[in-house]
């Protein structure tokens, strides 16, 4: 079973400041993606990323930067130079391939960020 | 491009009634859809997977008589809540399945609907 763990529940900072979220997956399978969903006040998740098991390329969007490590099982995600509106619950998901119809996502728990002015 | 809407955003309703969801997506076909359920400060509880021209598949735990799931189209995928109590309220959101270049697959989400169900 595929599983995504968000260890961080909160993080505050400052305006400014730069900020990792981590993110530590499982799972059995060797085809799989990785994605990065942002949640603002109003709810809607905005897709940032998605990474597939092959490409351990890094990423960067931005101030925004993606960290993935299979030896790890990590796909940590950076923003940097941190803004008020980043402010927002953060979600990490893993989908598996299978032959069903949908790749289902598995979701972490979420990091809740606030950045203070 | 891979926008899904949701309407409506917001719903207010008394014990007893249906509440109808749809979820669309704006400018791409998508044969799946997913319905999610969020409790405060939880994360998403996947409740179904909507199959253009057919069946739903419900996770365990989820009453497919109380949530019927309708995908009439490639665009258009539709969540009643049934007989709703206030145990019910929730927001509720759905997501379509869009296929990437080289492969994979996102999920592009929907603005959600929160339901209160007094």
């Amino acid at each position: 079973a595929q599983k995504v763990t968000q260890a961080q529940t909160e993080i505050s900072v400052v305006e400014k400041e730069d900020v990792t979220l981590d993110c530590v997956y499982e799972t059995r399978d060797t085809t799989y993606y990785l994605f990065w969903y942002k949640q603002p006040p109003s709810g809607e998740l905005v897709f940032l990323i998605r990474r597939n098991s092959f490409d351990e390329q890094n990423e960067i969007s931005g101030r925004y930067s993606w960290n993935f490590q299979k030896s790890t099982s990590s796909f940590n995600f950076t923003i940097t130079a941190s803004q008020v509106v980043d402010s927002a619950v953060y979600f990490c998901a893993l989908s598996e391939r299978n032959n069903n119809a949908g790749n289902m996502l598995t979701f972490g728990g979420g990091t809740r960020l606030m950045v203070k002015p | 491009g891979a926008v899904v809407s949701q309407h409506p955003s917001r719903v207010i309703c008394k014990s007893g009634t249906s509440v109808k969801i749809e979820c669309r997506s704006l400018d791409f076909q998508a044969t799946t859809m997913f319905w999610y359920r969020q409790f405060p400060k939880q994360s998403l509880m996947l409740m179904a997977t909507s199959n253009e021209g057919s069946k739903a598949t419900y996770e365990q735990g989820v009453e497919k008589d109380k949530f019927l799931i309708n995908h009439a189209s490639l665009t258009l995928s539709t969540l009643t809540v049934t007989s709703a109590h206030p145990e019910d309220s929730s927001f509720y959101i759905c997501s379509a399945r869009a296929l990437g270049l080289a492969g994979g697959e996102t999920q592009y989400f929907g603005p959600g609907t929160r339901l209160l169900v007094l």
